[in-house]
């Protein structure tokens, strides 16, 4: 089945700063790939996806690249606010089958005023 | 609002009981999935339903079991529960399998279950 692995683990920034979370994954059949955010207590919610026929989307200050080749894909957050601060999870879905999201273990994104 | 509705929110229950999740998925999606998230944990899959019948399995324990009814909501049921069963456990629904495009995953509010 699909491996994800996410880094780091913990990232710590100060505000205004960028921070950039990389993901890879095994399986070649995975096609879409999301990102969610779950602040203390809460839901994951989805920031931002891509899909394999892409290589980069950006909206506002978030942005996510993909490489097919090598399968890996990062986010990237510009101009980090206090905000920001939350866990991140990157996941991988496959194009068929059971479409089973497969999540990497988390970025704790700590923001410092 | 996800859309996505969990019940209970928290649960505390002794070790060797049994409890059972509830969660009903967005309107119109047919798939379910259970997530357990541990401390420091990321997002373990458990089980997918898909328009009431089980589709995959993940790294679900034999203790633990689930079905989804016409309705679609879904139930996870925990059974001779251990110290290492407390965690989150969410719920998310998505319209995958219904259309050829990949689609993002809804979350629930997640159950807190603690086992004491």
């Amino acid at each position: 089945g699909e491996n994800v692995e996410q880094h780091p683990s913990t990232l710590s920034v100060q505000e205004g700063d960028s921070a950039v979370i990389k993901c890879t994954y095994s399986d070649s059949a995975s096609n879409y790939f999301p990102w969610y955010k779950q602040e203390l207590g809460k839901r994951p919610q989805l920031i931002i996806d891509i899909r394999s026929n892409v290589g980069e989307k950006k909206d506002q200050r978030i942005a996510v690249t993909l490489n097919k080749t090598a399968k890996h894909f990062s986010l990237h957050i510009t101009e980090t606010q206090p905000e920001d601060s939350a866990v991140y999870f990157c996941a991988a879905s496959p194009s068929g089958g059971s479409y089973i999201p497969t999540f990497g273990r988390g970025t704790s994104l700590i923001v410092h005023p | 609002d996800s859309g996505v509705t969990q019940t209970p929110k928290h649960l505390i229950t002794a070790t060797g009981q049994r409890v059972t999740l509830r969660c009903s998925p967005r309107s119109g999606d047919l798939s379910v999935y259970w997530y357990q998230q541990s401390l420091d944990q990321g997002l373990q899959f458990l089980i997918q339903y898909y328009n009431g019948e089980e589709r995959a399995k993940g790294n679900i324990l034999e203790r633990f079991s689930a079905q989804q009814f016409p309705d679609l909501h879904s139930e996870l049921n925990l059974s001779s529960l251990e110290l290492g069963d407390s965690a989150l456990y969410f719920c998310a629904s998505s319209p995958q399998g219904q259309t050829r495009v990949n689609t993002e995953a809804f979350f629930g509010q997640g159950t807190r279950l603690t086992v004491v």
